[in-house]
C-alpha cells in the first residue's frame, strides 16, 4: 500500500497567478499521476510523472500550463500556471504499486478555488 | 472511442441490497476497478477484476463479464455510510485507466 500526502488541501487563488501542489508518498512508487476533477464529474488524468524525465501529458494539457517535476521516486509537484476560473477543481495526486496492473492510491486531493 | 457507462445516480434503502451497473467499450483490457468516493475525499479502492466472473469481499462484491464489457459492483446491508459515488474504470491496452463518470449512491433510512 501506499499514503499519498498532499499540500495544500485548498487554496484560493487570483487569476493570472501560479500554485504549486506538492504530493509525498511514503514509499517509492514507480508510477505517479496527476488527476483534475471538477465538481460532479469523474477523474481525468492530466500527465504521468516521470521520474527523472518529462512528464508525459495527455490530450488538452500542455507542459506550460501544468509544469510537473519529479526528483525522486517519492516526491512530485503540479503547478497550475496563469490560472482562470476555469482551473478551479481538485487537483489529486496518485501512485500505483504493484506493477502495471496494480492498485492505484490517491491523496488527499488540493481544492482549488480561483477568483 | 473508448467510452465507460454508469448510472449518474441510485437511492436504496439502509440493510438493503443495491447493484451499480458498469459497461465498457475500451482499446483492450487489462482489468476492471471499483473506487468509492465520499463527498469532498479521495477515492479509495474497492476492487480489480480481470477475469470473468464473481468477487466477493465482506458487503461488496464485484462481477466483471469480459464477452459482454459489463460489470456490477453488489453492495449488501446498506449502511447510511454506504453513501458516496461509485466510480468504475477499464485498464486499457496501454494500461492507462478509463474512467466512468461515476454513480452517485444516495442512501434512506
Amino acid at each position: 500500500s501506499a499514503v499519498i500526502s498532499q499540500k495544500p488541501s485548498r487554496d484560493i487563488c487570483q487569476r493570472g497567478t501560479s500554485l504549486t501542489i506538492q504530493c509525498q508518498v511514503d514509499s517509492q512508487v514507480t508510477m505517479m499521476f496527476w488527476y483534475r476533477q471538477q465538481p460532479g464529474q469523474s477523474l481525468t488524468l492530466i500527465a504521468t510523472a516521470n521520474q527523472g524525465s518529462e512528464a508525459t501529458y495527455e490530450s488538452g494539457f500542455v507542459i506550460d500550463k501544468f509544469p510537473i517535476s519529479r526528483p525522486n521516486l517519492t516526491f512530485s509537484t503540479l503547478t497550475v500556471s496563469n490560472m482562470s476560473p476555469e482551473d478551479s477543481s481538485i487537483y489529486l495526486c496518485s501512485a500505483r504499486t504493484g506493477g502495471d496492473t496494480g492498485e492505484l492510491f490517491f491523496g488527499e486531493g488540493s481544492r482549488l478555488t480561483v477568483l | 472511442g473508448q467510452n465507460i457507462d454508469q448510472p449518474t445516480e441510485m437511492t436504496a434503502t439502509e440493510g438493503a441490497i443495491v447493484q451499480i451497473n458498469c459497461t465498457y467499450q475500451t482499446s483492450g483490457f487489462n482489468g476492471l476497478f471499483w473506487y468509492q468516493q465520499h463527498a469532498g475525499e479521495a477515492p479509495t479502492f474497492l476492487s480489480y477484476n480481470v477475469l470473468d466472473g464473481l468477487e466477493e469481499k465482506g458487503r461488496f462484491s464485484s462481477f466483471l463479464s469480459r464477452s459482454k464489457g459489463y460489470s456490477y459492483l453488489l453492495l449488501k446491508e446498506l449502511q447510511m455510510k454506504d453513501s458516496a459515488s461509485y466510480l468504475c474504470a477499464v485498464m486499457d491496452s496501454n494500461y492507462q485507466l478509463i474512467w466512468g463518470a461515476g454513480t452517485k449512491l444516495i442512501i434512506k433510512p
